[in-house]
């Protein structure tokens, strides 16, 4: 089974904190998602990664993609309540570009 | 308007009960899923159709047949439900790139089955 861990699994911080979250794999990806759920709804796209190495920002947000196309991770900058929610990397393989969605991080911003 | 939608939105049945979940995508995409989240938030692909055509069928048992009725609908419809199939079942669409691979997937607002 190809497993995406992440880590942590969860996590609770103070508005104006920093954090980084981390999706890992052994298995070699075309490409990686990411993804923010909020409670009763379906994931949202944040950002789609290609290139081992390769940094994309959107805003606060900093996604990063593992040189070997293995891993990537997701920081946040002077977090937000509005931050909050499941993040859920995945990772797109074979020739259907199946997506492999990883454990999910559960980030919690307090005011 | 609402790019992927899922009936119902709530679903709560017995056990051995037959039930369908019903998907539409307005956004003209040739490729629709179904995802299954369970109580740990673990998300997992079930089924992936291309234009009609069923293209991932992943372990998955066949008490669930998904239908295609075309490029904008894939429903899923579950046999004798089980006290396991309890969880929140996804659809989502995307489009295939001319050259391969996929662009983003847009999915649906969620089904929560409940099983008792």
């Amino acid at each position: 089974t190809q497993l995406l861990e992440q880590s942590p699994q969860f996590l609770s911080i103070q508005e104006g904190e920093n954090l980084t979250v981390y999706c890992n794999s052994s298995s070699v990806f075309s490409s990686l998602q990411w993804y923010r759920q909020e409670p009763g709804e379906g994931p949202v796209l944040l950002v789609t990664v290609v290139t081992g190495g390769e940094v994309k920002k959107l805003k606060r947000l900093t996604f990063q993609f593992g040189d070997a196309r293995k891993d990537s991770s997701l920081h946040i900058t002077a977090a937000q309540p509005g931050d909050t929610g499941l993040y859920l990397c995945a990772g797109a393989r074979g020739a259907t570009n199946k997506l492999i969605f990883g454990t999910g991080t559960l980030l919690a911003v307090q005011p | 308007d609402t790019a992927v939608s899922q009936t119902p939105k709530y679903l709560v049945t017995q056990m051995g009960n037959d039930k369908s979940i019903k998907c539409e995508q307005n956004l003209g995409h040739d490729t629709m899923y179904w995802y299954k989240q369970d109580s740990k938030k673990f998300l997992k692909i079930m089924f992936s159709y291309n234009n009609k055509e069923l293209i991932i069928n992943e372990t998955v048992p066949n008490r669930f047949s998904p239908k295609s009725p075309d490029k904008a609908h894939l429903n899923l419809h579950i046999n004798s439900l089980e006290l396991g199939d309890s969880a929140v079942y996804f659809c989502a669409s995307s489009q295939v790139r001319s050259g391969g691979g996929n662009y983003e997937q847009y999915f649906g607002p969620g089904t929560r089955l409940t099983v008792t």
